[in-house]
C-alpha cells in the first residue's frame, strides 16, 4: 500500500521564477492538503483541495495556486518566487476533509 | 489563527531515559494528533486522540488527550537512539487544517 509520495525531492529555482509541486495520495484517501516548513518551524496551511476544488485556504498570497485531478493527485503551483519560498513543502492526504492526515516525504525548494 | 504552545523546545537525554512533553493551546480542539519528523523527511502520525481523557499507546510511546481539550502530552519510555528527531502536536482547525507547535527536538545519548 503505497503512502503519500512528491515529486521532486529537491529543486533549485531563480527568484521570479513559476514552480509546479506533485503529490499523489494515499490509497483510498480524496483530500490533499499542502503546507509550507520553513526551517526551524512547523509546517503552515497552505490550502486544501477535496472533489477538485479548493476547500480551505491559509495565509498565503495568491501566487501560490493548486489544482486537484480526478485521481486525487494535487499540483501546487508558485509564481513569482521569492527568496522567502525557499521551504520543505508537504503534501498530507486524508479520507475526505475531516480525516487524520498523513504526510509525503516532502519536496525542497530552494529560491536563489 | 489558533497557536499550540509545545515544551520543552529541546530535550538532551540519555539512552533508557523516559521522556515527556506537552502542548498547550488557547482554544480547544476535538482532536489532537502527534507527529515526528527526521531531517529531510516528511511528519511521520505517531498517535491520534479523538476524545477527551483519552489515553493511547503506541508501543513505548503513550500519548493523553487532556480533559480539558486544551491540551496534550507525549511519553516516551526507554528510550533509545533511533527516538531522535523533533516531535510534533499538531490539531486540526476549522474543520481540517492543521495547527502545529512549534516542535520539540529530542537528542538521545547513547
Amino acid at each position: 500500500d503505497a503512502g503519500v509520495t512528491q515529486s521532486p525531492t529537491h529543486l533549485i529555482k531563480t527568484r521570479g521564477q513559476q514552480v509546479t509541486l506533485r503529490c499523489s495520495p494515499k490509497s483510498g484517501h480524496d483530500t490533499v492538503s499542502w503546507y509550507q516548513q520553513a526551517l526551524g518551524q512547523g509546517p503552515q496551511f497552505i490550502f486544501q483541495y477535496y472533489e477538485e476544488e479548493e476547500r480551505q485556504r491559509g495565509n498565503f498570497p495568491d501566487r501560490f495556486s493548486g489544482h486537484q485531478f480526478p485521481n486525487y493527485s494535487s499540483e501546487l503551483n508558485v509564481n513569482a518566487l521569492l527568496l522567502g519560498d525557499s521551504a520543505l513543502y508537504l503534501c498530507a492526504s486524508s479520507p475526505g476533509t475531516s480525516g487524520t492526515q498523513f504526510f509525503g516525504p516532502g519536496t525542497r525548494l530552494t529560491v536563489l | 489563527g489558533q497557536q499550540l504552545n509545545q515544551s520543552p523546545q529541546s530535550m538532551f537525554i540519555q539512552e533508557g531515559e523516559d521522556v515527556s512533553m506537552n502542548c498547550t493551546s488557547s482554544s480547544i480542539f476535538n482532536t489532537w494528533l502527534w507527529y515526528k519528523q527526521d531531517p529531510g523527511e516528511g511528519p511521520v502520525l505517531l498517535i491520534a486522540l479523538y476524545k477527551a481523557g483519552e489515553l493511547t499507546s503506541n508501543g513505548r510511546l503513550t500519548a493523553q488527550f487532556g480533559i480539558t481539550r486544551k491540551d496534550s502530552f507525549l511519553n516516551i519510555s526507554a528510550s533509545i537512539p533511533s527516538d531522535v528527531g523533533i516531535y510534533f502536536c499538531a490539531g486540526p482547525e476549522g474543520g481540517s487544517r492543521l495547527t502545529f507547535g512549534e516542535g520539540t527536538q529530542l537528542t538521545v545519548n547513547p
